[in-house]
Protein backbone atom coordinates (compact mmCIF):
# COMPACT_ATOMS: atom_id res chain seq x y z
CA UNK A 1 0.00 0.00 0.00
CA UNK A 2 0.93 3.92 -0.27
CA UNK A 3 3.00 4.66 2.26
CA UNK A 4 4.52 8.38 3.40
CA UNK A 5 7.51 9.05 5.19
CA UNK A 6 9.39 11.81 6.68
CA UNK A 7 12.62 13.58 7.67
CA UNK A 8 14.04 14.14 9.88
CA UNK A 9 11.59 12.60 13.01
CA UNK A 10 13.09 15.31 14.91
CA UNK A 11 14.27 18.19 15.33
CA UNK A 12 15.36 20.83 17.76
CA UNK A 13 16.65 24.35 17.07
CA UNK A 14 16.84 27.46 18.71
CA UNK A 15 14.59 30.36 17.84
CA UNK A 16 14.90 32.50 15.07
CA UNK A 17 16.34 29.14 12.98
CA UNK A 18 15.61 27.83 9.73
CA UNK A 19 13.42 24.40 9.96
CA UNK A 20 12.66 22.20 7.26
CA UNK A 21 11.01 18.82 6.84
CA UNK A 22 10.39 17.11 3.75
CA UNK A 23 7.66 14.08 2.68
CA UNK A 24 8.05 11.42 0.65
CA UNK A 25 5.29 9.20 -1.04
CA UNK A 26 5.97 5.52 -2.37
CA UNK A 27 3.26 6.37 -5.17
CA UNK A 28 2.22 9.76 -7.17
CA UNK A 29 -0.17 11.93 -5.23
CA UNK A 30 -3.01 13.74 -6.19
CA UNK A 31 -2.91 16.02 -3.35
CA UNK A 32 -0.45 16.79 -0.07
CA UNK A 33 -1.77 17.95 2.65
CA UNK A 34 0.14 19.29 5.97
CA UNK A 35 -1.05 19.71 9.41
CA UNK A 36 0.39 20.66 12.77
CA UNK A 37 -0.26 19.35 16.20
CA UNK A 38 0.66 20.88 19.07
CA UNK A 39 2.03 19.31 21.99
CA UNK A 40 -1.30 17.65 24.17
CA UNK A 41 -3.82 18.52 20.90
CA UNK A 42 -4.62 16.97 17.97
CA UNK A 43 -3.71 17.86 14.33
CA UNK A 44 -5.05 21.04 12.61
CA UNK A 45 -5.48 21.67 8.66
CA UNK A 46 -2.87 24.24 7.63
CA UNK A 47 -2.70 23.73 3.90
CA UNK A 48 -3.37 21.79 0.82
CA UNK A 49 -0.81 21.46 -2.45
CA UNK A 50 -2.13 20.04 -6.20
CA UNK A 51 -0.44 21.16 -9.00
CA UNK A 52 3.43 19.56 -9.64
CA UNK A 53 5.82 22.14 -8.67
CA UNK A 54 3.35 24.13 -6.69
CA UNK A 55 4.38 26.55 -3.81
CA UNK A 56 2.08 28.04 -1.14
CA UNK A 57 3.24 30.71 1.25
CA UNK A 58 1.80 31.75 4.94
CA UNK A 59 3.20 33.93 6.91
CA UNK A 60 6.83 32.41 7.47
CA UNK A 61 5.50 29.06 6.10
CA UNK A 62 6.58 27.92 2.71
CA UNK A 63 5.29 24.65 1.17
CA UNK A 64 6.60 23.01 -1.57
CA UNK A 65 5.24 20.08 -3.74
CA UNK A 66 7.37 18.46 -6.08
CA UNK A 67 7.71 17.90 -10.05
CA UNK A 68 6.65 14.35 -9.85
CA UNK A 69 4.01 14.30 -7.50
CA UNK A 70 5.65 12.03 -5.33
CA UNK A 71 7.24 14.27 -2.63
CA UNK A 72 6.61 17.86 -0.19
CA UNK A 73 8.47 19.72 2.13
CA UNK A 74 7.72 22.52 4.10
CA UNK A 75 10.07 25.00 5.33
CA UNK A 76 9.72 27.66 8.66
CA UNK A 77 11.99 30.87 8.17
CA UNK A 78 13.14 32.54 11.33
CA UNK A 79 11.50 29.67 14.04
CA UNK A 80 9.81 31.04 16.79
CA UNK A 81 8.32 29.07 20.24
CA UNK A 82 5.21 29.09 18.89
CA UNK A 83 6.26 27.05 16.20
CA UNK A 84 6.44 23.85 18.66
CA UNK A 85 4.59 20.87 17.77
CA UNK A 86 4.64 17.96 14.77
CA UNK A 87 3.97 18.71 11.65
CA UNK A 88 2.45 15.73 9.15
CA UNK A 89 2.13 16.00 5.91
CA UNK A 90 -1.11 13.48 4.19
CA UNK A 91 -1.55 12.31 0.34
CA UNK A 92 -4.15 11.21 -1.37
CA UNK A 93 -2.97 9.04 -4.33
CA UNK A 94 -3.61 6.53 -7.21
CA UNK A 95 -6.59 4.56 -6.58
CA UNK A 96 -7.11 5.55 -2.73
CA UNK A 97 -9.86 6.93 -1.36
CA UNK A 98 -8.40 7.88 1.98
CA UNK A 99 -5.80 10.14 2.93
CA UNK A 100 -2.69 8.24 3.99
CA UNK A 101 -0.51 10.45 7.00
CA UNK A 102 3.53 10.85 7.09
CA UNK A 103 5.16 9.64 10.19
CA UNK A 104 5.25 13.19 11.44
CA UNK A 105 8.48 15.41 11.95
CA UNK A 106 8.38 16.90 15.85
CA UNK A 107 9.69 20.47 15.95
CA UNK A 108 11.61 21.89 19.38
CA UNK A 109 12.51 25.51 19.24
CA UNK A 110 14.38 26.96 22.51
CA UNK A 111 15.29 30.11 23.42
CA UNK B 1 -20.87 26.08 16.83
CA UNK B 2 -19.57 23.62 14.74
CA UNK B 3 -17.00 20.96 14.89
CA UNK B 4 -15.87 17.06 15.96
CA UNK B 5 -16.19 16.58 19.64
CA UNK B 6 -15.17 13.57 21.35
CA UNK B 7 -15.74 12.23 25.01
CA UNK B 8 -14.31 11.27 27.38
CA UNK B 9 -11.44 13.30 27.52
CA UNK B 10 -9.38 10.49 29.14
CA UNK B 11 -10.94 6.92 30.21
CA UNK B 12 -9.16 4.41 32.03
CA UNK B 13 -9.99 0.79 31.20
CA UNK B 14 -9.33 -2.42 33.67
CA UNK B 15 -7.95 -5.90 31.84
CA UNK B 16 -10.56 -7.28 30.47
CA UNK B 17 -12.98 -4.80 29.58
CA UNK B 18 -14.58 -3.31 26.25
CA UNK B 19 -14.41 0.22 26.53
CA UNK B 20 -16.36 2.69 23.93
CA UNK B 21 -14.99 6.19 22.67
CA UNK B 22 -17.83 8.60 21.86
CA UNK B 23 -17.15 11.16 18.17
CA UNK B 24 -19.95 13.28 17.28
CA UNK B 25 -19.34 16.00 14.74
CA UNK B 26 -22.20 18.54 13.80
CA UNK B 27 -20.23 19.88 10.24
CA UNK B 28 -22.72 17.31 8.40
CA UNK B 29 -19.75 15.18 6.76
CA UNK B 30 -20.20 12.38 5.10
CA UNK B 31 -17.06 10.55 6.05
CA UNK B 32 -15.46 9.73 9.80
CA UNK B 33 -12.47 8.23 10.65
CA UNK B 34 -10.39 6.64 14.10
CA UNK B 35 -7.08 6.51 14.29
CA UNK B 36 -4.64 5.86 17.28
CA UNK B 37 -1.24 7.88 18.29
CA UNK B 38 1.23 6.51 20.62
CA UNK B 39 3.37 8.46 22.02
CA UNK B 40 6.25 10.86 19.44
CA UNK B 41 4.56 8.34 16.86
CA UNK B 42 2.41 9.07 13.91
CA UNK B 43 -1.22 8.33 13.29
CA UNK B 44 -2.26 4.85 12.12
CA UNK B 45 -5.64 4.49 10.58
CA UNK B 46 -8.00 2.15 12.63
CA UNK B 47 -11.52 2.08 11.13
CA UNK B 48 -13.05 4.66 8.70
CA UNK B 49 -16.70 4.86 6.83
CA UNK B 50 -18.03 6.80 4.12
CA UNK B 51 -21.40 6.57 4.53
CA UNK B 52 -23.76 5.64 6.95
CA UNK B 53 -23.92 2.09 7.49
CA UNK B 54 -21.08 1.48 5.81
CA UNK B 55 -17.37 1.14 7.26
CA UNK B 56 -13.82 -0.23 6.52
CA UNK B 57 -10.69 -1.62 8.47
CA UNK B 58 -8.03 0.76 8.48
CA UNK B 59 -4.29 -0.42 8.91
CA UNK B 60 -4.50 -1.19 12.40
CA UNK B 61 -8.14 -3.01 13.27
CA UNK B 62 -7.94 -5.99 15.55
CA UNK B 63 -8.85 -5.38 18.95
CA UNK B 64 -11.22 -2.80 17.36
CA UNK B 65 -14.99 -2.37 16.56
CA UNK B 66 -17.28 0.17 14.57
CA UNK B 67 -20.48 1.45 13.58
CA UNK B 68 -22.29 3.73 11.63
CA UNK B 69 -25.73 4.09 12.37
CA UNK B 70 -26.13 7.71 12.05
CA UNK B 71 -24.03 10.64 10.15
CA UNK B 72 -23.34 12.40 13.54
CA UNK B 73 -22.07 9.16 14.92
CA UNK B 74 -18.82 6.99 14.96
CA UNK B 75 -18.31 5.30 18.08
CA UNK B 76 -15.05 3.31 18.67
CA UNK B 77 -14.92 0.17 21.10
CA UNK B 78 -11.86 -1.14 22.40
CA UNK B 79 -12.46 -5.08 22.73
CA UNK B 80 -10.35 -6.95 25.07
CA UNK B 81 -8.87 -8.62 22.20
CA UNK B 82 -6.66 -5.22 21.99
CA UNK B 83 -3.98 -6.18 23.95
CA UNK B 84 -2.11 -2.75 24.21
CA UNK B 85 -4.91 -0.35 24.14
CA UNK B 86 -2.86 2.37 25.95
CA UNK B 87 -2.87 5.40 23.28
CA UNK B 88 -4.45 8.95 22.58
CA UNK B 89 -7.63 7.94 19.83
CA UNK B 90 -8.03 10.91 17.43
CA UNK B 91 -11.43 11.03 15.30
CA UNK B 92 -11.76 12.91 12.20
CA UNK B 93 -14.30 13.59 9.80
CA UNK B 94 -14.08 14.81 5.79
CA UNK B 95 -16.62 15.92 2.88
CA UNK B 96 -16.49 14.40 -0.06
CA UNK B 97 -17.09 18.09 -1.62
CA UNK B 98 -14.09 19.39 0.14
CA UNK B 99 -10.64 19.10 -2.23
CA UNK B 100 -8.41 16.12 -1.23
CA UNK B 101 -11.18 15.19 1.66
CA UNK B 102 -9.25 17.71 4.27
CA UNK B 103 -10.08 16.09 7.46
CA UNK B 104 -10.70 17.89 10.99
CA UNK B 105 -9.72 16.43 13.68
CA UNK B 106 -11.75 15.94 17.27
CA UNK B 107 -10.08 16.83 20.47
CA UNK B 108 -9.07 13.36 21.17
CA UNK B 109 -9.40 10.78 24.18
CA UNK B 110 -6.15 9.35 26.39
CA UNK B 111 -7.13 5.63 27.21
CA UNK B 112 -5.03 4.28 30.11
CA UNK B 113 -4.82 0.72 31.21
CA UNK B 114 -4.78 0.18 35.12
Amino acid sequence: GQQVMQIPQYQHVQEGEDFTTYCNSSTTLSNIQWYKQRPGGHPVFLIQLVKSGEVKKQKRLTFQFGEAKKNSSLHITATQTTDVGTYFCAGLGGTASKLTFGTGTRLQVTL
Amino acid sequence: DGGITQSPKYLFRKEGQNVTLSCEQNLNHDAMYWYRQDPGQGLRLIYYSQIVNDFQKGDIAEGYSVSREKKESFPLTVTSAQKNPTAFYLCASSSHDSPGETQYFGPGTRLLVL
